[in-house]
């Protein structure tokens, strides 16, 4: 997991709650990525960032949103408007985009 | 997690085995590819990586085969360990100027002592 966490590793939310998922990196790196994992699919980019206060959208980022205020941090808030958010979300980052992505641990969050 | 192997490819070896994991990728425009190692419940860990100019490449213990004629990505595992069980992702990422990682869906490598 190197120099990324991710918090909380469980999440449990009630259906139309926004949440926010955590992901703090100390690698010094400049870019960062919000993935989503569902069993027997490969990993899908949410949204990314390379470089502090800016940040795109990935493949998939309807109903999520994102921030990039500090270079260690890249929260995703999950909202209301997400139809299917569970799922086990990984958080990445690498010095910059074209560079190895290390990954965070994940959270796997679940809608009661 | 922990539930990231259901309806995946499985690949079943006994220990000391060597291994092959395949990938068809998608894009014939794509320069750079990973192979990832994820373990249940963790997030995936880099193994090993090939740019397009190259067939092949060795790490310790795994090489990685590259064919571009056919859009075939190979790893394989020498001497497979129980530890070496685990889903194995391989990603491509486009020659597009700037490009992010597409992910295939993985294989589970399923080691019994």
């Amino acid at each position: 997991d190197g120099g990324i966490t991710q918090s909380p590793k469980y999440l449990f939310r009630k259906e139309g709650q926004n949440v926010t998922l955590s992901c703090e990196q100390n690698l010094n790196h400049d870019a960062m990525y919000w993935y989503r994992q569902d069993p027997g699919q490969g990993l899908r980019l949410i949204y990314y960032s390379q470089i502090v206060n800016d940040f795109q959208k990935g493949d998939i980022a309807e109903g999520y949103s994102v921030s990039r205020e500090k270079k260690e941090s890249f929260p995703l808030t999950v909202t209301s408007a997400q139809k299917n958010p569970t799922a086990f979300y990984l958080c990445a980052s690498s010095i910059g985009l074209e560079d190895e992505q290390f990954f965070g641990p994940g959270t796997r969050l679940t809608v009661l | 997690g922990e539930s990231v192997g259901l309806h995946l490819p499985t690949l079943s070896v006994q220990e000391g085995d060597n291994s092959i994991i395949n990938c068809a990728y998608s894009n014939s425009a794509s320069d750079y590819f990973i192979w990832y190692k994820q373990e249940s419940g963790k997030g995936p860990q880099f193994i090993i990586d090939i740019r397009s100019n190259m067939d092949k490449r060795q790490g310790q213990r795994v090489t990685v085969l590259l064919n571009k004629t056919v859009k075939h990505l190979s790893l394989q595992i020498a001497a497979t360990q129980p530890g070496d069980s685990a889903v194995y992702f391989c990603a491509e990422r486009l020659n597009s100027g700037y490009s992010t990682l597409t992910f295939g869906k993985g294989t589970m490598l399923l080691v019994s002592p």
